[in-house]
């Protein structure tokens, strides 16, 4: 059965840093495309980033384009997202997402719980 | 970037009675839409890719249409468990987007 696990939520102040990760279970990690997509309270989803097989091709959202950058583990099953120069409208939870194989990689079939990220002082 | 633009923002329906949804773009995206149910907690899950593909383990009573620019996701009777937010995503150059969402309620 596939698991997405995220982790490294929390409150964090504008200007601040936090890095997320995901470990994956029940499929061959290395073989997906991974994403982070997220929500804010009460909003709908924003795709955040994307990261390749082999972590060569990463893609980002304008609106985190420069502050975030995505990288994965695959020895370690692991998907991250390091976030720098936080803003109040970053405040969401992330969701770990899979790209689904059928549709070459950018829809996604399967998501974690999601963490969540609050950026306030 | 490619807006998706999702209507009606809510849609009260009965139990029973047939949702039609719909996704346009503001662009063309060939069929390269996805459909996905979100409830409330929970993590979104995906119920149509390639604008009319059934994903894994989704019920016959939803299907998708559409090509081009307009979309569709209809659930042909609904049950308790479909009343939820549904999205529609599109694949067909980055930035991947989201359309609004459209909310299927009780009446």
């Amino acid at each position: 059965e596939v698991h997405l696990v995220e982790s490294g939520g929390g409150l964090v102040q504008p200007g601040g840093s936090l890095r997320l990760s995901c470990v994956a279970s029940g499929f061959t990690f290395s073989r997906y495309d991974m994403h982070w997509v997220r929500q804010a309270t009460g909003k709908g989803l924003e795709w955040v980033s994307a990261i390749g097989t082999a972590a060569g091709d990463t893609y980002y959202a304008g609106s985190v384009k420069g502050r975030f950058t995505i990288s994965r583990e695959n020895a370690k099953n692991s998907l991250y997202l390091q976030m720098n120069s936080l803003r109040a409208g970053d405040t969401a939870v992330y969701y770990c997402a899979r790209g689904h194989y059928d549709s070459n990689g950018n829809d996604f079939d399967y998501w974690g719980q999601g963490t969540l990220v609050t950026v306030s002082s | 970037d490619i807006v998706l633009t999702q209507s009606p923002a809510t849609l009260s329906l009965s139990p029973g009675e047939r949702a039609t949804l719909s996704c346009r773009a503001s662009q063309s995206i060939n069929s390269y839409l996805a459909w996905y149910q979100q409830k409330p907690g929970q993590a979104p899950r995906l119920l149509i890719y390639d604008a009319s593909k059934r994903a894994t383990g989704i019920p016959a009573r939803f299907s998708g249409s559409g090509s081009v620019t307009d979309f569709t996701l209809s659930i042909s009777s609904l049950e308790p468990e479909d009343f939820a937010v549904y999205y529609c995503q599109q694949r067909s150059s980055w930035p991947l987007t989201f359309g609004g969402g459209t909310k299927v309620e009780i009446k």
